[in-house]
């Protein structure tokens, strides 16, 4: 079966750093990407890792382990305005091809 | 560009009735998706088309759901006959060279 696994909540106050871990066991995988969601609002991408190792893309990084099946989303300098719900997804295959989608880890910023 | 253009944005229809949602995708993106997120299940797949051609509809739920994309701009998701359980947010999605772009969603509820 396909599966991913992350935290269903997140709390943290302005400033701070957070860390969304993602496991995932899939039948493909070519690679994973994060997608943020706020309350209302449609998935928007973040971040995409196809080889192992961190990308950053300014306050967000993502890092990726295939051997480990792991993944996760760094946040820095926490905004209110990143509370949101946070997916990460594992893309199975290249060319078209589908995302399979954990279940959402919704992150609360606080004052 | 515009993005994924979803209509309507709400939708407020009575058990047995038909539902129709739409969707055009951003132009040149030869990949389209169909989800649903609701609460219990998060976000799933429904089905998936790739120039125009049906690829994948394991994920509709059943033979009520049809989806049809009769030219690269334009699809459509079909429920007959509603039932209250059909109450979430579909959204369309069209892909990109890494990412999904999505839709700002149909928020759709059968009372």
């Amino acid at each position: 079966g396909q599966s991913l696994e992350q935290p269903s909540e997140v709390t943290a106050v302005e400033g701070a750093i957070v860390q969304i871990n993602c496991t995932y066991q899939t039948s493909g995988f070519y690679g994973l990407s994060w997608y943020q969601q706020h309350d209302g609002g449609a998935p928007t991408f973040l971040s995409y890792n196809a080889l192992d190792g961190l990308e950053e893309t300014g306050r967000f990084s993502s890092f990726l382990s295939r051997s480990d099946s792991y993944g996760y989303l760094l946040l820095q300098e926490l905004q209110m305005k990143d509370s949101a719900s946070y997916f990460c997804a594992v893309r199975e295959g290249s060319g078209y091809s589908t995302l399979t989608f954990g279940k959402g880890t919704m992150l609360l910023v606080s004052p | 560009d515009a993005g994924v253009i979803q209509s309507p944005r709400h939708e407020v229809t009575e058990m047995g009735q038909e539902v129709t949602l739409r969707c055009k995708p951003i132009s040149g993106h030869n990949s389209l998706f169909w989800y649903r997120q609701t609460m219990m299940r998060g976000l799933e797949l429904l089905i998936y088309f790739n120039n125009n051609v049906p690829i994948d509809d394991s994920g509709m739920p059943e033979d009520r759901f049809s989806a049809k994309m009769p030219n690269a701009s334009f699809s459509t998701l079909k429920i007959q006959p509603s039932e209250p359980r059909d109450s979430a947010v579909y959204f369309c999605a069209s892909q990109g060279p890494y990412e999904q772009y999505f839709g700002p969603g149909t928020r759709l509820t059968v009372t």
